[in-house]
Parts: C-alpha cells; structure tokens; sequence
C-alpha cells in the first residue's frame, strides 16, 4: 500500500520567494497533521484537519504560513514570503478514523531558505 | 501542554538489548507510541501501547508502561545495525501527539 507521499524532497530557494509544499495523504485517512521538525525545537505540530477542515492551526508559526485541503486525497503548506529561519524538514501526516488511531508520516520535504 | 523526556543518546553493542527510557506529564494520555527515524527519512511507527496495559511485546520489542510514575520503555532485543536509528516516545491525547527530543541510539560492532 502507498504511504503519505510528499513532494518535493528537497527544495532550495531564496528567501522572499514562495514555496508550496504537497501531501497526499493515505488512502481512506481522513485526519491530516502537518509538522515541522528542527534541531533546535524538535517536532512541532503546525496544523491538523480532519474531513478537510482545519480543527486546530495555533501551531502555525505566524500568517506568512497557510495550509489548505481541498479534498480528501491532497493538502498544501504554503509560506509566502520565505525566509532563512523557516528551513527545517516538513511532515505530512494522515490517520484513519477516531482521533486516538496512529498517525502515518510521509518522507518529509527538506526545505532550505537561503 | 505536554512535556516528554528523553536521554539524548545511547550506545549499545551489537547482540545486546537497547533499553530507551521516556517520562511524560500528560497522565490523561491514552495511547504511548514508539515511533523510529533513521536519517533522511521520516518517522516510523514501531510500537504502541494502551494506557491501560503494562506491558506489550512484539518480535524483539518489548514496550513497558508504569502509568503511576509516567515512565515508558522500550526494549529492544538482539539489536543489530540496521536499529540504529532516533527513537521517538510520543503519548497520545485526543488527536494530539507530543514528542520529545529523541534519543539517538548507535549501535557498535
């Protein structure tokens, strides 16, 4: 069976500019959980959907970051604009079911901002 | 929110048991899992144990829980290479994951 599939792996670009960040989720999984993992702070949970819609975004670091799931099978994590402090290894993760069932990560996106 | 402890490193020779330690705060966590990183790669769910279990084995994992002092283990048998990985405790409230810092486990032939 497919995974949580990401794209891209890598992404390196210059601060200022846009970045979209792509989840698909696996088969049937109607809960979707975006991470951030970084040295310096670990695993953070940005943002968490379930039947495509946002129930919790307080982890979001700050409105230059947004996440959207337009259905049940694809999500996005944009920041617009990018900068140095946000190059970190991005998380998609999706579950089945009640709240409690175990979440399954992708690879992740690792995203340098120069 | 919830705090997770764990011992950044540990070192262990191959053909012995790794023993990796976790305390939490959170005593309303209901599921305790065990996820596994190996570099360049995302997390791995190995294990999970209810909070109403003592103990749970699978294969060379054995997962220990004493819910009273908030204390999770997880020991794995006959370690070899290919275990040497992050090793990530993580309790389980609502739809919330909270993680620790990881331990980092070698493994030395």
């Amino acid at each position: 069976d497919a995974g949580v599939i990401q794209s891209p792996r890598h992404e390196v670009t210059e601060m200022g500019q846009e970045v979209t960040l792509r989840c698909k989720p696996i088969s049937g999984h109607n809960s979707l959980f975006w991470y951030r993992q970084t040295m310096m702070r670990g695993l953070e949970l940005l943002i968490y959907f379930n039947n495509n819609v946002p129930i919790d975004d307080s982890g979001m670091p700050e409105d230059r970051f947004s996440a959207k799931m337009p259905n049940a099978s694809f999500s996005t994590l944009k920041i617009q604009p990018s900068e140095p402090r946000d190059s970190a290894v991005y998380f998609c993760a999706s579950s089945h079911g009640q709240s409690n069932q175990p979440q399954h990560f992708g690879d992740g996106t690792r995203l340098s901002i120069l | 929110g919830e705090d997770v402890e764990q011992s950044l490193f540990l070192s262990v020779r191959e053909g012995d048991s790794s023993v990796i330690n976790c305390t939490y705060t959170d005593s309303s966590s209901t599921y305790l899992y065990w996820y596994k990183q190996e570099p360049g790669a995302g997390l791995q769910l190995l294990t999970y144990i209810f909070s109403n279990m003592d103990m749970k084995q699978d294969q060379r994992l054995t997962v220990l829980l004493n819910k009273k002092d908030k204390h999770l283990s997880l020991r794995i048998a006959d370690t070899q290479t290919g275990d040497s990985a992050i090793y990530f405790c993580a309790p389980h409230n609502d739809y919330k994951l909270s993680f620790g810092a990881g331990t980092t486990v070698t493994v030395r032939a």
